[in-house]
């Protein structure tokens, strides 16, 4: 099993451009997550998906979409990129996404936008 | 604002047991979870629970809102960053603190 990945692992944008970042499991899990790491700051959710078909949002969701694709993949969008959206993003996945579930994670996309 | 805090920096020498504190303020949340991120890789989970557990080097002691992660005959390789996390019962979301970074002298 590869469980989580991500594609690409590193883009560097200009401000306004747009991009997707890529993430599916292997693991046949219902639940899927993105998060952003910024330092001093943790790890903070931006969007999440309970199950296929549906997406919340998080702590932190402007400024970006997402889609579940289907239950392996769940991708996240930039539709304008900003300085301030520079980060390392990684995303996750849980069986159920319960409060005693443990969540994957994937290696991450470090994000550079000029 | 619900928060998770940790301290931002330990440092150890090898062979040494090191101690990383976290508490919170997260209402309804009972279970904390220890990842370990080594810069470039995937965040991996540690241990977790609501009490007191340990999974080979690693201690997990439990209190209410507080959490302490022992790792015991620390060695080099475990420098890296330990995230505490607690997830609320009411929307299942883990709420992270900001890392401790964990550097260990020869």
């Amino acid at each position: 099993n590869a469980g989580v990945t991500q594609t690409p692992k590193f883009q560097v944008l200009k401000t306004g451009q747009s991009m997707t970042l890529q993430c599916a499991q292997d693991m046949n899990h219902n639940s899927m997550y993105w998060y952003r790491q910024d330092p001093g700051m943790g790890l903070r959710l931006i969007y999440y998906s309970a199950s296929e078909g549906t997406t919340d949002k998080g702590e932190v969701p402007n400024g970006y979409n997402v889609s579940r694709l289907n239950k392996r993949e769940f991708s996240l969008r930039l539709e304008s990129a900003a300085p301030s959206q520079t980060s390392v993003y990684f995303c996750a996945s849980s069986e159920f996404g319960g409060t005693q579930e443990t969540q994957y994670f994937g290696p991450g996309t470090r994000l550079l936008v000029l | 604002k619900d928060q998770v805090f940790q301290p931002s920096t330990v440092a150890s020498s090898e062979g040494a047991v090191v101690e990383i504190f976290c508490n919170h303020s997260v209402s309804n949340a009972y279970n904390f979870f220890w990842y370990l991120h080594f810069p470039g890789c995937a965040p991996r989970l540690l241990v977790k629970g609501s009490k007191p557990s340990q999974q080979g080097r690693y201690n997990m002691t439990y209190e209410r809102f507080s959490s302490s992660l022992l790792i015991l005959q620390v060695r080099e390789a475990d420098a890296a960053v330990y995230y505490c996390a607690v997830v609320c019962s009411n929307d299942y979301k883990l709420s992270f603190g900001a890392g401790t970074t964990v550097t260990v002298r020869a």
